[in-house]
């Protein structure tokens, strides 16, 4: 079974500094994507970045970007000059590649950013 | 705004009742998700529909059962309703290609007392 695991439920930053956020995941299939997803108090799941397995590019977003480390079955989330919009639950998300839509998440990790 | 819209945004129940939750999707995209939010087994999958197809199925109860319209949207169905069904229940839409990006609505929040 596939599974992802955010082993920090949560983490503050203060504001415009750097803050990385962890995942792992569990899965024998080779071509899969994964995703962060933000969810503010407002509670709408938002997509903040997206990563295909079979690309070796770290994928960028503005102030977002991850770390994927495919062996290590690792995908971390570096949120650059945080700001206080920021604040919100984080969660990483996998998906086997012929499963569109299939998301599966990760309990989730709590940021808040201080002024 | 992601362009799904779910109703009602909050209700409140009894245990033993039925409640039906409606999802109308971004214009154009064919397939519909819903997942269900909860404090104990956090996000899961339910179920998808494409098209008025149901397409794939995850952890969703046999209580549970869910449609696609020939317009599109959908409903959930949740009956015999315990405390434990007590959650958000997202609907989420996509162009229905694998790798399309899940657009999700704000949600309905369930709450049975």
């Amino acid at each position: 079974a596939q599974t992802v695991t955010q082993s920090q439920p949560e983490m503050s930053v203060q504001e415009a500094e750097t803050v990385t956020l962890s995942c792992t995941y569990d899965t024998s299939e080779n071509n899969y994507y994964l995703f962060w997803y933000k969810q503010p108090p407002s509670r709408q799941m938002i997509l903040v970045i997206r990563q295909e397995a079979y690309k070796q590019q770290n994928a960028t977003e503005n102030r977002f970007s991850v770390n994927f480390q495919k062996a290590a079955k690792s995908f971390s989330l570096k949120i650059s000059d945080s700001q206080l919009g920021d604040t919100a639950m984080y969660f990483c998300a996998f998906m086997p590649y012929n499963q569109g839509g299939k998301l599966i998440f990760g309990q989730g990790t709590e940021l808040s950013v201080k002024p | 705004d992601s362009g799904v819209t779910q109703t009602p945004k909050h209700l409140i129940t009894a245990t033993g009742q039925r409640v039906t939750l409606r999802c109308s999707p971004r214009s154009g995209d064919l397939s519909v998700y819903w997942y269900q939010q909860s404090l104990d087994q956090g996000l899961q999958f339910l179920i998808q529909y494409y098209n008025g197809e149901e397409r794939a199925k995850g952890n969703i109860l046999e209580r549970f059962s869910a449609q696609q319209f020939p317009d599109l949207h959908s409903e959930l169905n949740l009956s015999s309703l315990e405390l434990g069904d007590s959650a958000l229940y997202f609907c989420a839409s996509s162009d229905g290609h694998d790798a399309g990006e899940l657009f999700f609505g704000e949600g309905s929040r369930l709450t049975v007392l």
